[in-house]
């Protein structure tokens, strides 16, 4: 079974800090996922990486992937309270025939005004 | 403009009552998939659907059942609840899996908790 291995759990800043969020697998990612989930709500996507090194930015967010396609990293830069929420990655992976998603157990980030 | 939705939002459960989660998907997605997140756990597949009439377990399938008899809807049954069924269950669909960059469509969870 490959798992994911998010870091840190929980991270508590002060708006407009910068963080960098990790997820690490045990084997070699065919592509890797970030979800944001709030409160009381299902995750919502943020962005797809499927090839090694590739670096996505979405406005203040960063995404990058591993060379070796191993581990990602989410960088948030001048944090604000809006981006609040658990972060979440997930792999797909596909063995004995099973297609499914798995989850990281996610960084609950609070950003504090 | 529904996407995913996911009834009851809340249920409170006797051990040993049955029930059904329900959760339907207008999108004329084919994969559906039915997740349970704890506290430090993240999200675990309980099972999943490549298309009507098709489902498969996932990572903790023991004490559910799932049917696939239309693409919209893909229920989620307890058989006799149990308190370590106290969970939140979340619904999501996508377009066919085989590309593995599909983005998941969550529904907005339903609070589950067994006495």
């Amino acid at each position: 079974t490959q798992l994911l291995e998010q870091s840190p759990q929980f991270l508590s800043i002060q708006e407009g800090e910068n963080l960098t969020v990790y997820c690490n697998s045990s084997s070699v990612f065919s592509s890797l996922q970030w979800y944001r989930q709030e409160p009381g709500e299902g995750p919502v996507l943020l962005v797809t990486v499927v090839t090694g090194g590739e670096v996505k930015k979405l406005k203040r967010l960063t995404f990058q992937f591993g060379d070796a396609r191993k581990d990602s990293s989410l960088h948030i830069t001048a944090a604000q309270t809006g981006d609040t929420g658990l972060y979440l990655c997930a792999q797909f992976h596909m063995d004995t025939g099973r297609r499914a998603l798995t989850f990281g157990s996610g960084t609950r980030l609070q950003v504090q005004p | 403009n529904a996407g995913v939705t996911q009834t009851p939002k809340f249920q409170v459960l006797k051990t040993g009552q049955s029930m059904t989660l329900q959760c339907a998907q207008d999108m004329n997605h084919e994969y559906m998939s039915w997740y349970r997140q704890d506290p430090g756990m993240g999200l675990r597949l309980i099972h999943y659907s490549v298309g009507a009439g098709i489902t498969d377990q996932g990572e903790v399938p023991n004490g559910y059942n799932v049917s696939r008899s239309t693409t919209e809807d893909f229920p989620l049954r307890l058989l006799s609840a149990a308190p370590s069924q106290t969970s939140v269950y979340f619904c999501a669909s996508s377009r066919d899996l085989s590309y593995s960059n599909q983005p998941q469509h969550f529904g907005d969870g339903t609070r589950l908790s067994i006495l």
